[in-house]
C-alpha cells in the first residue's frame, strides 16, 4: 500500500472548517483513500473514503486532487468533540489487504 | 446493533500470568481483526480472521501470543506468560467482508487496556 504523509498536529478554532491534508504521492490507480479518526481512549472510527471523485457524507468531505497524489479531509464546522487523531490510509480493497495505520494528525479544536 | 464488544475494558495482571482478552464481532460480519496500540508503536495489526479462519498472523509479536475464533460470534487473544512490555490497549475490529471492502471499512470495539506489572 502507498505510504501517506500527514502533519503531526493541527489546531482549529471551534466553528471553523478544519482542513486536514494528506500526501500519498506513490498512490496507484486502484488504491482508495480512507480516513479514520480516534478520539481519546476510543477505538478508531471510520469517517469517509474515496477513489477519484470528491466525496461528502454527514461527517466530512474528502477532496482528492486530480493527480490523486494528495487529499484533504474537511470538517466543515469543527466542534470540540472533533478533537482527535485523524488517520489517512491508502489501500487496495481486496481480500488479504488490511488497514495499516500510520501516526496520523492530532487535531485540537480550540474554543 | 451493539457494535463490537470487548471485555474486559481494563485488565491489570502480574508478570507471568495468563491473560485472555475477548471480542464479540458485529453479527453478520465475516472478518475479525486484533490490533494493539502503544505510544511508541501506534496501532499495529496483530492477526485477522476471515470466516473464523486465521488468515494472517504475521503481526503477532511472539509465541506468547495466540488468538482463536471458535465461532462467528467470539474471538479470544491470549498472552501466556504476560510481560510488562505487553502493556497496551488491544482493539478488536470486525468487517462485513474480507479485507474490509465494505463502505465503512472496519468497526472497532472500545478496546481493552492491559497493564502488566
Amino acid at each position: 500500500d502507498a505510504k501517506t504523509t500527514q502533519p503531526p498536529s493541527m489546531d482549529c478554532a471551534e466553528g471553523r472548517a478544519a482542513n486536514l491534508p494528506c500526501n500519498h504521492s506513490t498512490i496507484s490507480g486502484n488504491e482508495y483513500v480512507y480516513w479514520y479518526r480516534q478520539i481519546h481512549s476510543q477505538g478508531p472510527q471510520y469517517i469517509i473514503h474515496g477513489l477519484k471523485n470528491n466525496e461528502t457524507n454527514e461527517m466530512a468531505s474528502l477532496i482528492i486532487t486530480e493527480d490523486r497524489k494528495s487529499s484533504t479531509l474537511i470538517l466543515p464546522h469543527a466542534t470540540l468533540r472533533d478533537t482527535a487523531v485523524y488517520y489517512c490510509i491508502v489501500r487496495v480493497v481486496r481480500t488479504g489487504n488490511q488497514f495499516y495505520f500510520g501516526t496520523g494528525t492530532s487535531l485540537t479544536v480550540i474554543p | 446493533d451493539a457494535g463490537v464488544i470487548q471485555s474486559p475494558r481494563h485488565e491489570v495482571t502480574e508478570m507471568g500470568q495468563e491473560v485472555t482478552l475477548r471480542c464479540k464481532p458485529i453479527s453478520g460480519h465475516n472478518s475479525l481483526f486484533w490490533y494493539r496500540q502503544t505510544m511508541m508503536r501506534g496501532l499495529e495489526l496483530l492477526i485477522y480472521f476471515n470466516n473464523n479462519v486465521p488468515i494472517d498472523d504475521s503481526g503477532m509479536p511472539e509465541d506468547r501470543f495466540s488468538a482463536k475464533m471458535p465461532n462467528a460470534s467470539f474471538s479470544t487473544l491470549k498472552i501466556q506468560p504476560s510481560e510488562p512490555r505487553d502493556s497496551a490497549v488491544y482493539f478488536c475490529a470486525s468487517s462485513p467482508q474480507a479485507g474490509g471492502q465494505g463502505a465503512s471499512g472496519y468497526t472497532f470495539g472500545s478496546g481493552t487496556r492491559l497493564t502488566v506489572v
